[in-house]
């Protein structure tokens, strides 16, 4: 089977710099995705590391390490519209190409 | 514009009713999904379609039906037979290429009373 964990609220100030911590247990998968989600509303794709390394996307960075098992989302200079739940997500290995999320990470961003 | 619709946005049914949520896609991808959510909960995985006529079950199948006649349209039927079904569900497509993303729909909350 597979699971990931993460931690399940963070808070920070506006401007600030945050890391989500991503750690997996899986058999085989292609990447690990990352999406936002505001309440009531749909996930929305952030990221997406197929290789190990860092992969930059404006104030987002997302960075995978297949060694460790453990991947990270980075959200720099925090605004107040980032407040929202974040989920990891690993596409499975296969045709089908499944994800498999995380159960989120809640972040607060305080003024 | 493309994308994925979800209808209706808000669903409230009695107990021992069965409810089909619809989810209609212009976006020419070839795989769809139906993956519920509860509070404070990640999304778990319903049913999962690669193509026409051919779907398979994910984690939490049972209690659901879905079909796929045509490739634009994957509706899922919460039966009486799903104990728990009151939750937020969400419908997605993925386009060919392998890019890590799923589209979401906007989502139906669905409230058995």
């Amino acid at each position: 089977g597979q699971s990931l964990e993460q931690p399940s609220e963070v808070t920070a100030v506006e401007g600030a710099i945050v890391q989500i911590n991503c750690t997996y247990q899986t058999s085989g998968f292609y990447g690990l995705s990352w999406y936002q989600q505001h309440d009531g509303g749909a996930p929305t794709f952030l990221s997406y590391n197929a290789l190990d390394g860092l992969e930059e996307t404006g104030r987002f960075s997302s960075f995978l390490s297949r060694s460790d098992s453990y991947g990270y989302l980075l959200l720099q200079e925090l605004q107040m519209k980032d407040s929202a739940s974040y989920f990891c997500a690993v596409i499975l290995a296969g045709s089908a190409r499944q994800l498999t999320f995380g159960s989120g990470t809640q972040l607060t961003v305080l003024p | 514009d493309g994308g994925i619709t979800q209808s209706p946005k808000y669903l409230f049914r009695k107990e021992g009713q069965n409810v089909t949520l619809s989810c209609e896609q212009n976006l020419n991808h070839d795989a769809m999904y139906w993956y519920r959510q509860d509070p404070g909960q990640g999304l778990r995985l319903i049913y999962y379609s690669q193509i026409v006529n051919d779907f398979q079950k994910g984690d939490i199948a049972e209690g659901y039906s879905v079909s796929r006649e045509k490739k634009e349209s994957f509706p899922l039927t919460v039966t009486s037979a799903q104990k728990n079904p009151t939750a937020f569900y969400l419908c997605a497509s993925r386009p060919r290429q392998n890019t890590g993303e799923l589209f979401f729909g906007e989502g139906s909350r669905l409230t058995v009373l």
